[in-house]
C-alpha cells in the first residue's frame, strides 16, 4: 500500500515534446511538493501545494506547469521538453504546513530527454 | 530562506567502523532539521528529525544526530556501519513558518569489506 505514488517510473522522450508525471498519496497529508534531483544528486525544491493552494513557486521556466485538482494528487507537466530537464523528479507530501514537517517522498520518476 | 551545507561529497568506511556525516545549516531561528538517506535508485526514508528537546535524537537503523546551536550543526552517527548502510545521505533543514525543506548537496557514503 504505496503512500506516495508516482507514475511514469521511467519516461524517455525526444526534445521538444510535452510529458507528465502524476503524483498521489493516500496518508491525507496536505502539503505537496515537487523536487527536481540532478546527476549530482542535488535536491530542488520546484513547487509547493497546500489544500490545492500553490505556497512555492522557485524560480523554475513556465514550461513546467503544476496542477492540483485536489489535496491527494500534484501533477507535473512540463511543454517543450528540453535537454537540461532531464532528471529525476520526486514528489513528496507533508502532514503539516508551516511547521516544517517531515517528508514523505515517492520512489522517483526519471525522464530522459533526447 | 534557510540553507545546508554537506561539507563532505563522497565518504568511505570499513564496515564496522564509526561513522560521522557533516551537516551545517544557516537559519535565523530556531530550525527543523532532518537527515535522510537514499538508496539507489529510491526515493528518500527519513532517518531522524529534530524539532525541540534534547539535542541528540536517535534514529531507525541505529543512527543519531546531535544539534549544537553554537555550531549550527547537526552531524550525523554511526557507533558500526554495515555494508547495507552504503547510500546518499541528505541533510535538510524546514522552518516553523513556511513549507520550504532545503536539502543538502548530499553525500556519498561507501561501505568497505
Amino acid at each position: 500500500d504505496t503512500a506516495v505514488s508516482q507514475t511514469p517510473k521511467y519516461l524517455v522522450t525526444q526534445m521538444g515534446n510535452d510529458k507528465s508525471i502524476k503524483c498521489e498519496q493516500n496518508l491525507g497529508h496536505d502539503t505537496m511538493y515537487w523536487y527536481k534531483q540532478d546527476s549530482k544528486k542535488f535536491l530542488k525544491i520546484m513547487f509547493s501545494y497546500n489544500n490545492k493552494e500553490l505556497i512555492i513557486n522557485e524560480t523554475v521556466p513556465n514550461r513546467f506547469s503544476p496542477k492540483s485538482p485536489d489535496k491527494a494528487h500534484l501533477n507535473l507537466h512540463i511543454n517543450s521538453l528540453e535537454l537540461g530537464d532531464s532528471a529525476v523528479y520526486f514528489c513528496a507530501s507533508s502532514p503539516r504546513v508551516g511547521a516544517g514537517g517531515e517528508l514523505f517522498f515517492g520512489e522517483g520518476s526519471r525522464l530522459t530527454v533526447l | 530562506a534557510q540553507s545546508v551545507t554537506q561539507p563532505d561529497i563522497h565518504i568511505t568506511v570499513s564496515e564496522g567502523a564509526s561513522l560521522e556525516l557533516r551537516c551545517n545549516y544557516s537559519y535565523g531561528a530556531t530550525p527543523y532539521l532532518f537527515w535522510y538517506v537514499q538508496s539507489p535508485g529510491q526515493g528518500l526514508q527519513l532517518l531522524l528529525k529534530y524539532f525541540s528537546g534534547d539535542t541528540l535524537v536517535q534514529g531507525i537503523k541505529g543512527f543519531e544526530a546531535e544539534f549544537k546551536r553554537s555550531q549550527s550543526s547537526f552531524n550525523l552517527r554511526k557507533p558500526s556501519v554495515h555494508w547495507s548502510d552504503a547510500a546518499e545521505y541528505f541533510c535538510a533543514v524546514g522552518a516553523l513558518n513556511n513549507n520550504d525543506m532545503r536539502f543538502g548537496a548530499g553525500t556519498r557514503l561507501t561501505v568497505k569489506p
